[in-house]
Parts: C-alpha cells; sequence; structure tokens
C-alpha cells in the first residue's frame, strides 16, 4: 500500500522558517515525480512546487518562488519543502502527492495518492 | 497561468439526483484535466484523469467528459457518500491550477 506521512509543521513567526518532510513507502520512490499542494483553511487547493524523480527539475507556483525550495532524497524515500521569510498568508494544510506516472516533464500526471497532511501556522 | 474556472461553487440534490459540474480553462489544455473528491477533514483523492478516465476502484456513478477548454464531471446518481467537494486541475503546463471547487449537499 502506497503511504505518504507529513510531518514538520508547526507555529511559526512571520518571517520564520520552517521545513516539512513526506516519508514515502509502498513504491519506488525515485520513479515518480512529487508535489506539495496546500489548502488555506476554507478554501481551495493551490498547487506549491513539483520535483522530478531525479531531481533534474522543479517548479514552484509564483506564489512562494524564491522563499521555498523543493527537494527530495531518494535514498531515504523522503521529499522535503523549506519554507522560508513565512507570511500569515502561506498558513495552510500542506499535502505532498505523488505523481500516478512517471514523466519526463513532471508536472505531466495527476496526483494520487495525497498524504494526510501538516499543518502550518504562520502567526505572531 | 492557467486559469480554471468551475461551477457551479455549490450544489444541493437529492439521493438518485444526476448532478453535472462543469470546468472551464482559460486556453486549450487538450485533455491534461483530472478531478478529484475531497471529502470534509480528508485528502484528496483522484477520481477521472485525462478529462474522462475513471480511476482503478473508482465508482461507475462518476464519469468526465471534454477537450480543449470545457469540461464535465458527472455523478450518475447522487449517494450519501458523494458528499464532498469537487476540484477540477489541469496539468497541461505549470503551475498546475485547480478550479475554485464544488460542494455538493444532500438535499
Amino acid at each position: 500500500e502506497v503511504q505518504l506521512v507529513e510531518s514538520g509543521g508547526g507555529l511559526v513567526q512571520p518571517g520564520g522558517s520552517l521545513r516539512l518532510s513526506c516519508k514515502a513507502s509502498g513504491f519506488t520512490f525515485d520513479r515518480y515525480a512529487m508535489h506539495w499542494v496546500r489548502q488555506a483553511p476554507g478554501r481551495g487547493l493551490e498547487w506549491v512546487s513539483g520535483i522530478r524523480y531525479d531531481s533534474y527539475s522543479t517548479g514552484f507556483a509564483d506564489s512562494v518562488m524564491g522563499r521555498f525550495a523543493i527537494s527530495r532524497d531518494n535514498a531515504k524515500n523522503s521529499l522535503y519543502l523549506e519554507m522560508n521569510s513565512l507570511r500569515p498568508e502561506d498558513t495552510a494544510l500542506y499535502y505532498c502527492a505523488k505523481a500516478t506516472r512517471s514523466h519526463y516533464d513532471f508536472w505531466r500526471s495527476p496526483l494520487d495518492p495525497w498524504g494526510q497532511g501538516v499543518l502550518v501556522i504562520v502567526s505572531s | 497561468d492557467i486559469q480554471m474556472t468551475q461551477s457551479p461553487s455549490s450544489l444541493s440534490a437529492s439521493v438518485g439526483d444526476r448532478i453535472t459540474i462543469t470546468c472551464q480553462a482559460s486556453q486549450d489544455i487538450t485533455n491534461y484535466l483530472n478531478w478529484y473528491q475531497q471529502r470534509p477533514g480528508k485528502a484528496p483523492k483522484l477520481l477521472i484523469f485525462d478529462a474522462s478516465n475513471l480511476e482503478t476502484g473508482v465508482s461507475s456513478r462518476f464519469s468526465g467528459s471534454g477537450s480543449g477548454t470545457h469540461f464535465t464531471f458527472t455523478i450518475s446518481s447522487l449517494q450519501p457518500e458523494d458528499i464532498a467537494t469537487y476540484y477540477c486541475q489541469q496539468f497541461d503546463n505549470l503551475p498546475l491550477t485547480f478550479g475554485g471547487g464544488t460542494r455538493v449537499e444532500i438535499k
């Protein structure tokens, strides 16, 4: 069974930093792109970032470009999101999600499954 | 960025009703369109991929159609377990973008 378990969330002050982790199991991690998608309280889904299976290419939403970094460690079956210069509008439940297909263009795949999410609250 | 306009934003229907949700892309995305279900308090789940293909294990009550810029999602016979918010999502180009969601309730 494919499982994705996020961790690392919490309360952080504006301007602070946080590192999210996503531990994967049940599939060959180094064959699939991975993504982060967030959901602010009571709001819809917003894609944050994605990374190709070999880390060769990445992408970011305009809202986090230059502040967030995505990485993965295929040896540890883990995905990461380094979040810097955090703002109150970054407050959200952050999901990691697996691409269902292995593709050269890492965004060219549906996302499934998703983890249970980790909550990030940016507030003073 | 490709904008995804989803409608309606919410709907209320009776058990057994047929319901349809539409999603309009701001530019041609061929069939790079997925539909997700998010039950209250749960993570999203993929239902339909490539506009019209049913994900393995998903009820055949759900279906999708369309190409280019106009897409539809249908539940043929609404069931109580279908209470959820449904999202369309394009994956033709970065950034990946989602529709605003359609909240489905039972009348």
